[in-house]
């Protein structure tokens, strides 16, 4: 079945550590998105990539990182720059180009990180 | 700047009635995307349905209609026949058509219950 996957489920974090979230497509999408989701809130984007080997940020880019070497990978790595990172972490990928329909974006189940 | 409201932070609703969960946007683009995710508690975000600026015709999938007044700038998502299931979070998004970095603006989303 095509879809997005997201790993791990659940992360912790110790202080001073950078963790990496996994995210892998296989809708061969052009597009792929980070978002984070604070409790009780909408989605803020932190990255994104629109084809392979490059990617811009989003509004709260600071203490992350980003690589896209594959169209269907998207790592997230949370720095230990990032002070709040306890947070759901939500990727999304979409087809690109033009036109409204092919840019509904499609996401995976998430990642839950939490600070120990 | 684009935004999303939506004012209605939780909604009740009894099993089989119908539900409207409202959404207005703020845009000086004249050509934009509008979308409505659903957000069970697993944390995976579900595409809906979307509407496109210039679509003559409010869309609809099954059982979810987008209820588009563009000189309201509202979108508001009508549930009928609402199950159990349905009860989740759910979230207006909207994409300008020249937003070359293809991401979303989200609202804040909506709580909605369904009763028994």
């Amino acid at each position: 079945d095509g879809g997005i996957t997201q790993s791990p489920k659940y992360l912790f974090r110790k202080e001073g550590q950078n963790v990496t979230l996994s995210c892998e497509q296989n809708l061969n999408h052009d597009a792929m998105y980070w978002y984070r989701q604070d409790p009780g809130q909408g989605l803020r984007l932190i990255y994104y990539s629109q084809i392979v080997n490059d990617f811009q940020k989003g509004d709260i880019a600071e203490g992350y990182s980003v690589s896209r070497e594959k169209k269907e990978s998207f790592p997230l790595t949370v720095t230990s720059a990032q002070k709040n990172p306890t947070a759901f972490y939500l990727c999304a990928s979409s087809m690109g180009g033009g036109g409204y329909a092919k840019n509904i974006q499609y996401f995976g189940a998430g990642t839950r990180l939490s600070v120990l | 700047a684009q935004k999303i409201t939506q004012t209605q932070p939780g909604m009740f609703v009894q099993e089989k009635e119908a539900v409207t969960l409202d959404c207005t946007y703020d845009t000086s683009d004249p050509s934009y995307g509008l979308f409505w995710y659903k957000q069970p508690s697993s944390g995976e975000m579900i595409f809906l349905i979307y509407q496109g600026s210039y679509d003559q015709q409010n869309a609809t999938e099954g059982r979810y209609s987008l209820n588009f007044q563009k000189a309201r700038k509202s979108a508001n998502l009508v549930i009928s026949a609402s199950q159990l299931g349905d009860s989740a979070m759910y979230f207006c998004a909207m994409r300008m058509d020249y937003n070359y970095g293809q991401n979303f603006v989200f609202g804040p989303g909506t709580r909605l219950s369904v009763l028994p």
